[in-house]
């Protein structure tokens, strides 16, 4: 079965400034996608950036951007100048290409922007 | 707003009760998932129906059932509910059965306490 570990339950910076949250999963499957959704107060689920594992090219939407290292199992996510809407639980989540299609989510990570 | 619509937004029930929960996928899309959010549990996921067949089930209680009508809406229903079953349930929806871009669309949930 697949897992998603997200090591840091809550991380706290400072507007503008950049902030990653680390996430590593778990799994003996070779095609897949990884996702970070992002659940700000309102409670809705917001994708926030997918990778498919067999590109190499880290992906990149905006000020958000993932470091995919497949090998390891590691699939963080980069915040570039952070805003004040970026406030929200993050969730790294996984989905494997073969046999049922559902989202694997990790615990999650509380992530508070200052002003 | 994703397009994906779920009612109630907010339920409040005893323990024993039944409730049913509700959900319209966007437009066009022929899969609908099924996900719990508490606290202890984080994000599980409980089932997935595709043009109105069973397509996948996850962590699913027996006391729970759900379907997917010919309109492509589906229900959730909640039996002999406990203390336990509090949480936020999320519906989601993709385009085919096998979401070839991965992408699942949330609605905003729907709060369940049971008292």
């Amino acid at each position: 079965a697949q897992t998603v570990t997200q090591s840091q339950p809550e991380m706290s910076v400072q507007e503008a400034e950049t902030v990653t949250l680390s996430c590593t999963y778990d799994t003996s499957e070779n095609n897949y996608y990884l996702f970070w959704y992002k659940q700000p107060p309102s409670r809705q689920m917001i994708l926030v950036i997918r990778q498919e594992a067999y590109k190499q090219q880290n992906a990149t939407e905006n000020r958000f951007s993932v470091n995919f290292q497949k090998a390891a199992k590691s699939f963080s996510l980069k915040i570039s100048d952070s805003q004040l809407g970026d406030t929200a639980m993050y969730f790294c989540a996984f989905m494997n290409l073969q046999g049922a299609q559902k989202l694997v989510f990790g615990q999650g990570t509380r992530l508070t922007i200052n002003p | 707003d994703s397009g994906v619509t779920q009612t109630p937004k907010h339920l409040i029930t005893a323990t024993g009760q039944r409730v049913t929960l509700r959900c319209s996928p966007r437009s066009g899309d022929l899969s609908v998932y099924w996900y719990q959010q508490s606290l202890d549990q984080g994000l599980q996921f409980l089932i997935q129906y595709y043009n109105g067949e069973e397509r996948a089930k996850g962590n699913i209680l027996e006391r729970f059932s759900a379907q997917q009508f010919p309109d492509l809406h589906s229900e959730l229903n909640l039996s002999s509910l406990e203390l336990g079953d509090s949480a936020l349930y999320f519906c989601a929806s993709s385009v085919g059965g096998s979401p070839n871009t991965g992408e699942l669309f949330f609605g905003e949930g729907s709060r369940l306490t049971v008292l």
